[in-house]
């Protein structure tokens, strides 16, 4: 079985609806990340959460909202979805300290919006 | 966080070296290079990390400039499974927090 997975894996959803994309993780990790990808263009930070009860904003968290419902899961909303927020959605994960600073990233989420 | 540099494409013959350049000159002391590379859509994959010392694993070797300039990512043979586009990224570990920039990458391309 994966360690980082991704549901639903491709959404299509119309303007002004709420989505919920959810990942879920088996690596013991405390940190959780939520990434976006555009086509032709690198990732951009959404969301990320050191714990439970830590969760910070990234460069690009207007529109979005996070819930850290435990430590293995961290899922990702649009209240009001929008045609500009179609995009790949990656999750991922990371262990603390000295030299664990690899992040582990789940399959993705291929969202579009009508 | 430093910005690096990479070259948008690369072509390689399966089975030969594919060294990957990557430019971070304002790279400061506690920032260390990290590649990662994603294969068309799917997840990206960590393959190393470096501070200032050449370092190699199962997947490949990174060779870091004495100033920590540049680097350079070598995969000693590659495979027709190493398509895929290759990210360079800096971070610095200052505030414990791992934040990983993804530019445009360096697309490579391995053919037979």
């Amino acid at each position: 079985d994966a360690d980082v997975t991704q549901t639903p894996r491709n959404r299509i959803t119309k303007t002004g609806k709420r989505i919920m994309l959810e990942c879920s993780q088996t690596k013991g990790h405390d940190r959780m990340y939520w990434y976006r990808q555009d086509p032709g263009l690198g990732l951009r930070l959404i969301y990320y959460s050191f714990d439970v009860k830590d969760i910070n904003k990234g460069e690009i968290s207007d529109g979005y909202s996070v819930s850290r419902q435990a430590q293995a899961k961290f899922s990702l909303s649009l209240e009001s979805a929008i045609p500009n927020q179609t995009a790949l959605y990656f999750c991922a994960t990371s262990g603390p300290g000295q030299g664990s600073n690899e992040q582990f990233f789940g399959p993705g989420t291929r969202l579009t919006v009508l | 966080d430093a910005k690096t540099t990479q070259p948008p494409s690369m072509d390689c013959a399966e089975g030969r070296a594919a060294n990957l350049p990557c430019n971070h000159s304002t790279i400061s002391g506690n920032e260390y290079v990290y590649w990662y590379r994603q294969i068309h859509s799917q997840g990206p994959q960590y393959i190393i990390h470096g501070l200032k010392n050449n370092e190699t694993n199962e997947m490949a070797s990174l060779i870091i400039t004495e100033d920590r300039k540049s680097s350079t990512l070598i995969l000693p043979h590659a495979t027709l499974r190493d398509t895929a586009v290759y990210y360079c990224i800096v971070s610095s570990r200052s505030t414990g927090f791992q934040k990983l920039v993804f530019g445009t990458g360096t697309r490579l391309l391995v053919s037979p």
